[in-house]
């Protein structure tokens, strides 16, 4: 059973660009949600897909948008990125959110916003 | 809107104690805790994850638990090694898709 992947592991971008980030989720969860840590707090959330629908979004702007796939895999998709938006993404996968069950985090990409 | 506090922000013991880490949260509707456990630049381990119906759970060295009425849990740590040094969250999980909220976490260091 292979756990939660993230690629890359780094990137650095400029101010206004775009960036996407890819996540695998654990085998046999069809559920994917994503964080944004920033350094010294606590990750939070930004959005959840279940079976390649958007069924739940922290506050977090439009700008911040995403994908998944029919394999479960997800891409978070950030334009016009801003220096605030430095952090440590992190996803995370699960069985169905109502059914209470134990996420789990992949390693997650640092990004930097020059 | 979930707001989680975690108490103490940081702390340094010799190896061996035991120890406690505490988590507060305000909004009491959940469904469960989870707490997880956070290596420097790196992502989250889950150590242990309550059901709201739970009033605690057991791990190896680590029992959790949850009083859901007051809006608290614990963490406690026996006998203390200095591996166990990482950053500690706990985090609740709220109704339909809201994700799970993190407090800003509990920094220990284990002193060998």
């Amino acid at each position: 059973e292979t756990g939660v992947t993230q690629s890359p592991t780094h990137l650095i971008k400029t101010r206004g660009q775009q960036v996407t980030l890819r996540c695998s989720s654990q085998s046999g969860h069809n559920t994917v949600s994503w964080y944004q840590q920033a350094l010294g707090q606590g990750p939070q959330f930004i959005f959840q897909y279940y079976r390649e629908e958007e069924n739940g979004r922290g506050n977090f702007p439009p700008r911040f948008s995403g994908l998944q796939f029919p394999n479960y895999s997800s891409e978070l998709n950030v334009n016009a990125l801003e220096l605030d938006d430095s952090a440590l993404y992190l996803c995370a996968s699960s069985l169905p959110q109502g059914a209470g069950e134990t996420q789990y985090f992949g390693p997650g990409t640092r990004l930097l916003v020059l | 809107k979930q707001e989680v506090t975690q108490i103490p922000a940081a702390l340094s013991v010799p190896e061996g104690e035991n120890l406690v880490l505490n988590c507060s949260f305000t909004d009491s509707a959940i469904y469960n805790l989870q707490w997880f456990r956070q290596d420097p630049g790196k992502g989250l381990t889950s150590l242990l994850l309550i059901q709201s119906s739970q009033r605690e759970q057991t791990s190896g060295r680590l029992n959790a638990s949850l009083d859901k009425s007051s809006g608290r849990s614990t963490l406690y740590i026996a006998a203390s090694q200095p591996g166990d040094s990482a950053t500690y969250l706990c985090a609740p999980l709220g109704g339909g898709a809201d994700g799970l909220t993190f407090g800003k976490g509990t920094h220990l260091i284990i002193q060998p």
